[in-house]
């Protein structure tokens, strides 16, 4: 069965500073791979999304992440941290065509300090 | 275009109470989705529906109910609420199926629900 693995439910990062947000999952067919921001007391929103083709995406804000098939991850990263980026960070995944759900991770909640 | 709207965005219930939750959405989506979100346990899917007329149970369907009789709305039930129904609902929507095209799920502001 698909499964998502956020590591680490907390990560705190200093202003400026790189940010990396963890997300493996497993697969037995090539997925598609998607990181959602959800800010304090609202929905989910989309940052990127994998298809096919360019492993390196780029989406809002400033963050891209790539996907790395050998490794089955698709870690989310911004060069340089800024306070409106603390929210909590959902990476998701679905499979082929056929499928009607997607697998959510747990969750990482990104901090950034002054 | 509002997007996905749900009603209401909070609510406080006892034991045994029944309540709907309301999501509509204006983007002709074909597929609707209703969440549950705890700490530390991310999203859980409770039903979800492909069109409409249809309804399917998610992970973690026991306690609810829902109607898709409008494509544009989708409704959650719960006959005789309990404590651990307590969490945040969110409601969202798709146009199509994810495994095609790599279709984007939209979400609702979502509702807070307390049941005492």
């Amino acid at each position: 069965a698909q499964s998502v693995t956020q590591l680490g439910s907390h990560v705190s990062v200093s202003e400026g500073a790189l940010v990396l947000l963890r997300c493996n999952y497993s697969s037995s067919v090539p997925p598609y791979l998607f990181w959602y921001v959800q800010y304090p007391n609202q929905g989910l929103q989309l940052l990127l999304k994998y298809t096919t083709g360019a492993t390196l995406v780029k989406g809002i804000n400033g963050f891209e992440a790539e996907f790395k098939k050998s490794e089955t991850s698709f870690h989310l990263t911004k060069p340089s941290a800024h306070m409106s980026d603390a929210a909590e960070y959902f990476c998701a995944v679905s499979e082929g065509s056929g499928t009607y759900k997607y697998i959510f991770g747990t969750g990482t909640r990104l901090k950034v300090l002054a | 275009n509002a997007g996905v709207t749900q009603t209401p965005k909070f609510r406080v219930l006892k034991t045994g109470q029944s309540m709907t939750l309301l999501c509509a959405q204006d983007m002709n989506h074909e597929y609707m989705y209703w969440y549950r979100q705890d700490p530390g346990m991310g999203l859980r899917l409770i039903h979800y529906s492909v069109g409409e007329g249809t309804t399917a149970k998610g992970e973690v369907p026991d306690g609810y109910n829902v109607s898709r009789l409008k494509k544009q709305n989708f409704l959650l039930g719960l006959e005789s609420a309990a404590p651990s129904q307590t969490s945040v609902y969110f409601c969202a929507s798709s146009p199509g199926s994810p495994g095609l095209a790599a279709n984007e799920q939209f979400f609702g502001p979502g509702t807070r629900l307390t049941v005492l």
